[in-house]
């Protein structure tokens, strides 16, 4: 069974700074990867999602690396500000039906 | 198309009661999920369905939980006689059928009393 890791669990940083939130997964034969955004009592967003031949995908001050053979994803935000403040789960998908998800890390962003 | 919705958006149960919650994916997503998330922990997998047809259901759900999604287009998810642990969010998603990147709604908040 596909088990996702997500490290740190928490993080907390002041306004401004870069930050990385890491991913892993135990089975590489995945179709794609995506991470989502949670904030506290809500659903879930989209930010970014990398197919399994896709090493990076962007999206504003957000980009997402995959390398699928060591099974490993970064989640890298750049100049960071209060309004990141969330979860941010990371899921991988490895058939039809199942997106399996990590337990998040809970970002807190500093003013 | 605004997204996938989901209503009620929270319900608070006695143990003991029926509900349901509807789901509307976006259109032209054929493929509808149900997933159910406890604090602090990720999504689970429940159920999900390719237009009308239930392919796949998790072990998680019980006998008590049923699916429904009779036209290919919205879905229901009722729980029969709710107990605390049933106490929960719980999410709705589609794919995109072209990247199947997965679309989730704002979930339904359950609180089973």
């Amino acid at each position: 069974k596909q088990e996702v890791t997500q490290i740190p669990a928490a993080l907390s940083v002041p306004e401004g700074e870069n930050l990385v939130l890491n991913c892993s997964f135990t089975d590489s034969a995945i179709y794609n990867l995506q991470w989502f955004r949670q904030d506290p009592g809500k659903g879930l967003t989209s930010l970014l999602l990398i197919q399994s031949s896709q090493r990076e995908q962007t999206s504003g001050r957000l980009n997402a690396s995959l390398d699928k053979s060591s099974g490993r994803s970064t989640l890298y935000i750049a100049a960071s500000q209060p309004g990141d403040s969330a979860t941010y789960l990371c899921a991988v998908r490895t058939g039809a039906n199942n997106l399996f998800f990590g337990t998040g890390t809970r970002l807190t962003v500093i003013p | 198309d605004t997204g996938v919705s989901q209503n009620p958006r929270h319900k608070i149960t006695k143990r003991g009661q029926n509900v349901t919650f509807r789901c509307d994916p976006i259109s032209e997503h054929n493929r509808l999920y149900w997933y159910r998330q406890t604090l602090g922990q990720g999504p689970e997998f429940l159920t999900y369905f390719q237009n009308e047809a239930q392919l796949e259901k998790s072990r998680l759900l019980s006998d008590r939980f049923s699916a429904e999604r009779p036209k290919g287009s919205f879905s229901t998810l009722e729980i029969q006689r709710t107990e605390q642990g049933d106490s929960a969010m719980y999410l709705c998603a589609s794919t995109d059928p072209k990247d199947y990147g997965y679309t989730f709604g704002s979930g339904t908040r359950l609180t089973v009393v």
